[in-house]
């Protein structure tokens, strides 16, 4: 079956610093891979996709890419602000239903 | 232009009784998703409708639970007996349908807990 594996938080920033949220994936077929977001207090949003292997997803200074040899979708912001404070959700989503399956989430804080 | 709509926002009950959970899909959204989040863990599928066919029930985890939508509109989620490890955010989300580029549209959830 589907599974999704991400880096478990929580992880603790200073503004400007360099994140990288860690996702692996098992999955019977080619599967379109994604980041969701949940800023506090909100609803979860989708950050960005890739829908196939060596894309490349970029939103708001975020960027993940879609590697299946490795079979990882690491998130990574260069620079990160206090507004970034928010718990991200590596998913995938495998066959034409588009059920998604997701990783634990994990908890980032930025501090001024 | 409103988004997906859940209520109640926040649901207490006690250990036995039935609940009742309600989702508004985005207007002409054919796909609906249920979503159960459990503390400190992601969300796992429950449910599936895809506009009048029948609908995936491949994630619900006992009989108690059960799902039903009103064509292409109202979803409602129904829980019997329920246990204190039913205690979750229960989310719903929507989706165009057709492509699968279309990405799903989560609402606010509720916040279900057992007593």
């Amino acid at each position: 079956g589907n599974s999704v594996t991400q880096m478990e938080g929580p992880v603790t920033l200073s503004e400007e610093a360099f994140l990288t949220i860690n996702c692996t994936y098992t999955a019977t077929g080619y599967p379109s891979l994604f980041w969701y977001v949940q800023y506090p207090g909100e609803g979860l949003q989708l950050l960005l996709k890739a829908t196939k292997a060596d894309d490349k997803g970029s939103n708001k200074g975020f960027e993940a890419t879609y590697r299946k040899e490795t079979t990882s979708f690491h998130l990574e912001k260069g620079s990160v602000q206090v507004s970034d404070s928010a718990v991200y959700f590596c998913a995938l989503s495998d066959g034409n239903d588009y059920k998604l399956s997701f990783g634990a989430g994990t908890t980032v804080t930025v501090r001024a | 232009g409103a988004g997906v709509s859940q209520s109640p926002s926040n649901k207490v009950t006690e250990k036995g009784k039935d609940v009742e959970l309600r989702c508004d899909p985005i207007s002409g959204h054919t796909a609906l998703y249920w979503y159960r989040q459990r503390l400190g863990q992601g969300l796992e599928f429950l449910i599936y409708f895809q506009g009048n066919s029948a609908p995936d029930k491949s994630g619900l985890p006992s009989d108690r639970f059960s799902a039903e939508r009103t064509g292409e509109s109202v979803s409602t989620l129904t829980i019997q007996r329920t246990q204190q490890e039913d205690s979750a955010v229960y989310l719903c989300a929507s989706r165009l349908g057709g492509s699968s580029y279309n990405e799903q549209f989560f609402g606010p959830g509720t916040r279900l807990t057992v007593l």
